[in-house]
């Protein structure tokens, strides 16, 4: 398996401001993803996170609110820009780990944003 | 993007009953269905999972079932513990994860 190592784990934000959510993996991994998973609800993936291109991105999330780098294969940043108390969610960085031939999904502890 | 539908929302069983959450796909192209339990505050942890090639899996007490021409999939839970007790999502995937809407299973002492 994998391990993802995700900060900060929670943070509380003003209205307005932008928050970047770091991801950190201890192997290389060609799939990363980042979902947001409100109180309560369901994981919705947010974006696929591509090493040396950019992210792409399910519908109704766009690039100006969550910008996502991926500079190598252990690790990727989600920023949630602007926010607002409607991005008070949690954050999760997943990647998909191939160990013999199967991909499973892993994921981060999550980051907990509270927008004020 | 794929769809995955998941029910029920919740789920109350005693303790040692069966418990059953059943979902469904829309993309016929999704092969791999995976099941992840979620603690309150943690995050997801997978539990079991079943490919498009295989009918049926089973682990201790957790099995899976797979119907690829109906494009439905099945936890099945025996002799529920209390500890069993949590949120379960399910989920398809063809290259991304798509998950259902969860179920909250809550097993009675």
């Amino acid at each position: 398996s994998a391990v993802i190592s995700q900060k900060p784990s929670r943070d509380i934000c003003q209205r307005g401001t932008s928050l970047t959510i770091q991801c950190q993996v201890d192997s290389q991994v060609t799939m990363m993803f980042w979902y947001r998973q409100q109180p309560g609800q369901s994981l919705t993936l947010i974006a696929t996170a591509n090493q040396g291109s950019e992210a792409t991105y399910e519908s109704g999330f766009v690039i100006d609110k969550f910008p996502i780098s991926r500079p190598n294969l252990t690790f990727s940043t989600l920023t949630v820009s602007n926010m607002s108390p409607e991005d008070s969610s949690i954050y999760l960085c997943s990647v998909e780990f191939w160990e013999a031939g199967t991909g499973e999904l892993f994921f981060g502890e999550g980051s907990r944003l509270t927008v004020l | 993007g794929e769809n995955v539908e998941q029910h029920p929302s919740t789920l109350s069983v005693q303790e040692g009953d069966s418990a059953v959450i059943k979902c469904t796909y829309s993309d016929s192209a999704s092969n791999y269905f995976p099941w992840y339990k979620q603690e309150l505050g943690k995050r997801p942890q997978l539990i079991i999972d079943i490919r498009s090639n295989v009918g049926e899996k089973k682990d201790q007490r957790i099995a899976v079932t797979l119907n690829k021409t109906a494009k439905h999939f099945s936890l099945h839970i025996t002799e529920t513990q209390p500890e069993d007790s949590a949120v379960y999502f399910c989920a398809a995937n063809f290259n991304k994860f798509y998950f259902g809407s969860g179920t909250k299973l809550n097993v009675k002492p």
